[in-house]
């Protein structure tokens, strides 16, 4: 059972443009929302992450929105470049315990 | 380095061998996490540490699967009798799990061919 679900599976956007990737859970002891983005042979690495207290983050171009009610999270990337074509895979967790990843998002932007 | 490192990279075993993965954690924390990754997924649980003793190993799909820790810094995942299907990406995490610091550092992973 998929704990996370993510979608689109993948996405095509145009340099300039906004990436929006979307989060659904259904566990409401996980308390903790991570990012993460991997390029190809690399380890994912954390790009923003979010508690359950706030209704959105942002940092530089990249913006999580979270709606509690309806356990879902998304993470928004404005003026979306070539060199943020990657995978992107959307977490939760309970504290001190293991990660549930999403099943990944490829993103291309096109110049 | 300051970030978490892999030892091999890569590694190309055949089935029915035993194949050993080193893990090397961000020097001071305390959580250590084994992950597996398959083509086009995202990583999936395989075992967690909390110093030296296993916290969680719900995730090993197995008994042919075992992690160690000793000292409760670099950790080993041990595959015996490997099969085609154990072929994937092997992540190693670590987290200094103080509060508000759950966050987990992946390193670049070993990459598991059994031929």
């Amino acid at each position: 059972q998929q704990q996370v679900k993510q979608s689109p599976q993948s996405l095509i956007v145009q340099k300039g443009g906004i990436s929006i990737i979307n989060c659904a859970y259904e566990n409401t002891a996980f308390d903790y929302f991570p990012w993460y983005q991997q390029f190809p042979g690399k380890g994912p690495a954390l790009l923003i992450a979010i508690r359950p207290d706030v209704s959105e983050k942002k940092e530089g171009r990249f913006t999580i929105s979270f709606n509690k009610s309806a356990k879902q999270f998304s993470l928004h990337i404005m003026d979306s470049q070539p060199g943020d074509s990657a995978t992107y895979f959307c977490a939760a967790s309970i504290p001190g315990n293991q990660f549930y990843f999403g099943t990944g998002t490829s993103l291309t932007v096109i110049p | 380095g300051a970030g978490v490192s892999q030892t091999p990279s890569n590694k190309v075993t055949e089935k029915g061998k035993y194949v050993e993965l080193r893990c090397d954690p961000i020097s001071g924390h305390t959580a250590l996490y084994w992950y597996r990754q398959s083509l086009g997924q995202g990583p999936e649980f395989l075992i967690y540490f909390q110093g030296t003793g296993a916290a969680d190993d719900s995730g090993l799909p197995n008994d042919r699967f075992f992690a160690v820790r000793p000292e409760g810094s670099v950790s080993t995942l041990k595959i015996q009798r490997t099969e085609r299907g154990d072929s994937a990406v092997y992540l190693c995490a670590s987290s200094s799990l103080g509060l508000g610091e759950e966050t987990q550092y992946f390193g670049p992973g070993t990459r598991l061919l059994v031929l």
